[in-house]
């Protein structure tokens, strides 16, 4: 099956602590982003990537790092500098890189990760 | 200008209502995107439209796209429990950025 998996589904932490959200797709996908989704809010763009080895930072990318080594692969890092890291953690992908028509720009969503710091 | 606002933010409807959410912008869309989040699910893209006065239907949902491109709409019509969920409208910005509305989430009473 074609998709997008992430792990864990539910994560805690210690405040202070970094960790890594894993986001893998298989569709190949050029394309992948990062989504923060607090209660009652919208999705907010913490990083995206159109292209291995290549990203740029969205809304709210303080306290988050991110790697593209992969097509594949695109974990994100919540560091310790991240103020209010409890939220769910949405990863998606899409087909177009920097050379392809916007049109093709559905996004796929992986099950997301639910993250709480103690 | 990059924002997308939506309303209502929530909307309690009877089965059988229909049910509208509405996106807004300042500024001109290129296109517009709709997702579906059921509870504890993650967002599904239900259609993208892009242009003008375009009007597009998938079985009860109908999605509208403005004259001049600022706003978009999705109407259910006879809304059944299976629509529950928060609906999102999406704009994507140059570079194939995506900015989510806030979002309508909606509850079905049988």
């Amino acid at each position: 099956d074609g998709g997008i998996t992430q792990s864990p589904k539910y994560l805690f932490r210690k405040e202070g602590q970094n960790v890594t959200l894993s986001c893998e797709q298989n569709l190949n996908h050029d394309a992948m982003y990062w989504y923060r989704q607090d209660p009652g809010q919208g999705l907010r763009l913490i990083y995206y990537s159109q292209i291995v080895n290549d990203f740029q930072k969205g809304d709210i990318a303080e306290g988050y790092s991110v790697s593209r080594e992969k097509k594949e692969s695109f974990p994100l890092t919540v560091t310790s500098a991240q103020k209010n890291p409890t939220a769910f953690y949405l990863c998606a992908s899409s087909i177009p890189g920097p050379y392809r028509p916007s049109s093709y720009n559905e996004q796929f969503f992986g099950p997301g990760t639910r993250l709480t710091v103690l | 200008g990059q924002q997308v606002m939506q309303i209502p933010q929530y909307q309690h409807v009877q089965e059988g209502e229909d049910f509208t959410t509405y996106c807004n912008s300042s500024t001109t869309l290129s296109n517009i995107q709709w997702y579906k989040q059921r509870p504890g699910g993650h967002p599904v893209f239900l259609i993208q439209l892009v242009k003008s006065g375009e009007v597009k239907k998938q079985k009860r949902l109908t999605f509208q796209f403005g004259e001049a491109k600022k706003n978009s709409s999705l109407h259910i019509t006879a809304t059944q429990t299976t629509d529950v969920g928060t609906y999102f409208c999406a704009r994507v910005y140059t570079g194939n950025q995506f900015y989510f509305g806030t979002g309508t989430s909606l509850t079905v009473i049988p």
